[in-house]
């Protein structure tokens, strides 16, 4: 079954407002990833946050990760236009031999100027 | 410079036919994946080599064939190609720290394939 869950499936906000999207998971990990997708183009990684850290910043971004709720929030402050986009969380398993990165059913951002 | 680069980016051919995409990173990396994004946008991983090597193969009908010449180069065959197969494929890079653990992927542009 599919490993991130993302929510909202889509969100519409004003330029200049700050975005939140949720993704949740269900087993233990590695590491969480999140990525942006702009129409017909490959997935950007933003950022990586590992297990035993609580929040990471990168310029507007903020992503948080609570591992007992199993649950991560990326946030962007003072949206812009051009972060229109999809948005995907990933994550890697905490197990043995190579690991999968499993995305998320991502969020669909729309910012409208 | 590109990174990760496919081709073709487009590719419309009828059911039945075989083809091919090929993949090249010049990153240096040491993994590369193949990953289908079906119509609603979700991403599956199919196949991951490192350094020449299969290491994962997820459940691909066997019509789907990895190819990897050397690190760089992960290409993918797919034979009698069906309605379903329709998606976007995206190759992938990572060198993963330790060897095991994926870390950052850097993605392709993408193949849109449209099987009629």
């Amino acid at each position: 079954s599919q490993q991130g869950e993302e929510d909202p499936q889509a969100l519409s906000i004003q330029e200049g407002e700050n975005a939140t999207m949720n993704c949740s998971y269900k087993t233990s990990i590695n590491n969480l990833q999140w990525y942006r997708q702009n129409s017909g183009r490959g997935l950007v990684h933003l950022i990586l946050i590992r297990s035993n850290e609580r929040e990471k910043h990168s310029g507007r971004l903020r992503v948080t990760l609570d591992t007992s709720k199993k649950s991560s929030s990326l946030l962007i402050t003072a949206s812009r236009a051009a972060d229109t986009a999809s948005y995907f969380c990933a994550t890697v398993p905490n197990s043995g031999g190579y690991q999968k990165v499993t995305f998320g059913t991502g969020t669909k951002l729309q910012v409208i100027p | 410079d590109t990174a990760v680069s496919q081709t073709p980016k487009y590719l419309v051919t009828q059911m039945g036919n075989d083809k091919s995409i090929k993949c090249e990173q010049n990153l240096g990396h040491d993994t590369m994946y193949w990953y289908k994004q079906d119509s609603k946008k979700f991403l599956k991983i199919m196949f991951s080599y490192n350094n020449k090597e299969l290491i994962i193969n997820e459940t691909v009908p066997n019509r789907f064939s990895p190819k990897s010449p050397d690190k760089a180069h992960l290409n993918l065959h797919i034979n009698s190609l069906e309605l379903g197969d329709s998606a976007v494929y995206f190759c992938a890079s990572s060198r993963p720290p330790g060897g095991r653990v994926s870390d950052t992927q850097y993605f392709g542009p993408g193949t849109r394939l449209t099987v009629l």
